[in-house]
């Protein structure tokens, strides 16, 4: 089965804070690329980090940081001193190589940080 | 990336009709696709639009409810017909680059449609 889990349906947290929200993913495929979008309250989609399955090295961008796992099937998010302007929902997505791109979206996140 | 437009950016319209939305890309693209999603939901993907050939849709969506087009390798439509309330949902459209790394996606701005 290809499926994307988001357990986190909503976080709450004070300005500052660290906050990491959680992805778990099942594939049978050993070529398969991992993303998290970012969708503020106007809708648009923001692309925020693409990893392929070989490339195991954590990332870090700012205040953003992700950790890859292939062990646990996981490809989690972290914000570092989170900001109002952080809040939003997150979507986490896989797709496959040979499948021409299509994403499968896991259930997002809603992540509301309160000053 | 790419600048990615879509018409209307949101209608309310009435049930039993039908809307088309348009998305245009500032570049040529190697594949665009369409999702939808509704009121406090995730994504789902309707279809891939193929150029000059018949789009390929996902389980739990056909052609005679959403038809698209795909002219071009930069401009995309999809109709959403004989509207009914729970046709209700942002439409996406989404494009691959060509030339890019492979599966870097991106999201035009939606469609936020309302049906009475």
């Amino acid at each position: 089965a290809q499926k994307v889990t988001q357990a986190q349906t909503e976080i709450s947290v004070v300005e500052k804070e660290d906050v990491t929200l959680d992805c778990v993913y099942e594939t049978r495929d050993t070529t398969y690329y991992l993303f998290w979008y970012k969708q503020p309250p106007s809708g648009e989609l923001v692309f925020l980090i693409r990893r392929n399955s070989f490339d195991e090295q954590n990332e870090i961008s700012g205040r953003y940081s992700w950790n890859f796992q292939k062990s646990t099937s996981s490809f989690n998010f972290t914000i570092t001193a989170s900001q109002v302007v952080d809040s939003a929902v997150y979507f986490c997505a896989l797709s496959y190589y040979n499948q021409g791109g299509k994403l499968i979206f896991g259930q997002g996140t809603e992540l509301s940080v309160k000053p | 990336s790419a600048v990615i437009s879509q018409k209307p950016s949101r209608d309310i319209c009435q049930r039993g009709t039908s809307l088309t939305i348009q998305c245009q890309v500032d570049s040529q693209v190697t594949m665009m696709f369409w999702y939808r999603q509704q009121p406090g939901q995730s994504l789902t993907l309707i279809a891939t639009a193929n150029q000059g050939s018949e789009a390929t849709y996902e389980s739990g969506f056909v052609i005679d409810k959403f038809p698209i087009s795909r002219p071009n390798l930069t401009f995309s439509t999809l109709t959403v017909s004989n509207m009914s309330p729970e046709d209700s949902s942002i439409y996406l459209c989404s494009v691959r680059m060509t030339g890019s790394s492979y599966n870097e996606q991106f999201f035009g701005p939606g469609t936020r449609l309302t049906v009475l």
